[in-house]
């Protein structure tokens, strides 16, 4: 079946520090690839993603690739502030196009 | 504009116990569903409805129902609460689906502890 990974967090930087957030996935055919994030006591808002291999999602100073040589989407940002500060979950969607599968999800904790 | 409510937000129950949570949108989206949220494990689908009255499951049904018989609101019920289920949940809707050029639109989570 489908899985995603995420490296564990947390993950603590100082603000303007470059982040990364690692995503790797196991799929058949060509999923699409998404990003989400959650502030605190909120539900999760779609951040960035990305349909084919070589494509790159970006939003807010967010991007991600899609590399299928590498069965990767990992998640950068050049200069965090401390309103990063959430949990980031990597997500799949199926070849169905019904479901969503998604990471164990990282927090990022921004300090000033 | 509501967007996707869901109540209660925090519940306490004992093993056994049945319980309803409550989701509801006024986006007049066809397509709810319900997920689940432990830690390290990221979301899991429950169940899902691309329509009033129709259901599926999703990757971990088992020990919940559902039902829609409305466009709005897509209720999830535990019908003998246990232990394993305490989880944070979330309700989900969207205009056609999980589909890449559907945006999906979360609830602000229901926290569940089964005692």
């Amino acid at each position: 079946g489908n899985s995603v990974t995420q490296m564990e967090g947390p993950v603590t930087l100082s603000e303007e520090a470059f982040l990364t957030i690692n995503c790797t996935y196991t799929a058949t055919g060509y999923p699409s690839l998404f990003w989400y994030v959650q502030y605190p006591g909120e539900g999760l808002q779609l951040l960035l993603k990305a349909t084919k291999a070589d494509d790159k999602g970006s939003n807010k100073g967010f991007e991600a690739t899609y590399r299928k040589e590498t069965t990767s989407f990992h998640l950068e940002k050049g200069s965090v502030q401390v309103s990063d500060s959430a949990v980031y979950f990597c997500a799949l969607l199926n070849n169905a196009g019904n479901m969503l599968t998604f990471g164990g999800g990282t927090r990022l904790m921004v300090k000033p | 504009n509501a967007g996707v409510t869901q109540t209660p937000k925090f519940q306490v129950l004992k093993t056994g116990q049945s319980m309803t949570l409550q989701c509801a949108q006024d986006m007049n989206h066809e397509y709810m569903s319900w997920y689940r949220q432990d830690p390290g494990m990221g979301l899991r689908l429950i169940h899902y409805s691309v329509g009033a009255g129709i259901t599926d499951q999703g990757e971990v049904p088992n020990g919940y129902n559902v039902s829609r018989s409305t466009t709005e609101d897509f209720p999830l019920r535990l019908l003998s609460a246990a232990p394993s289920q305490t989880s944070v949940y979330f309700c989900a809707s969207s205009y056609s689906g999980t589909g890449v050029g559907n945006t999906i639109y979360f609830g602000e989570g229901s926290w569940l502890t089964v005692v």
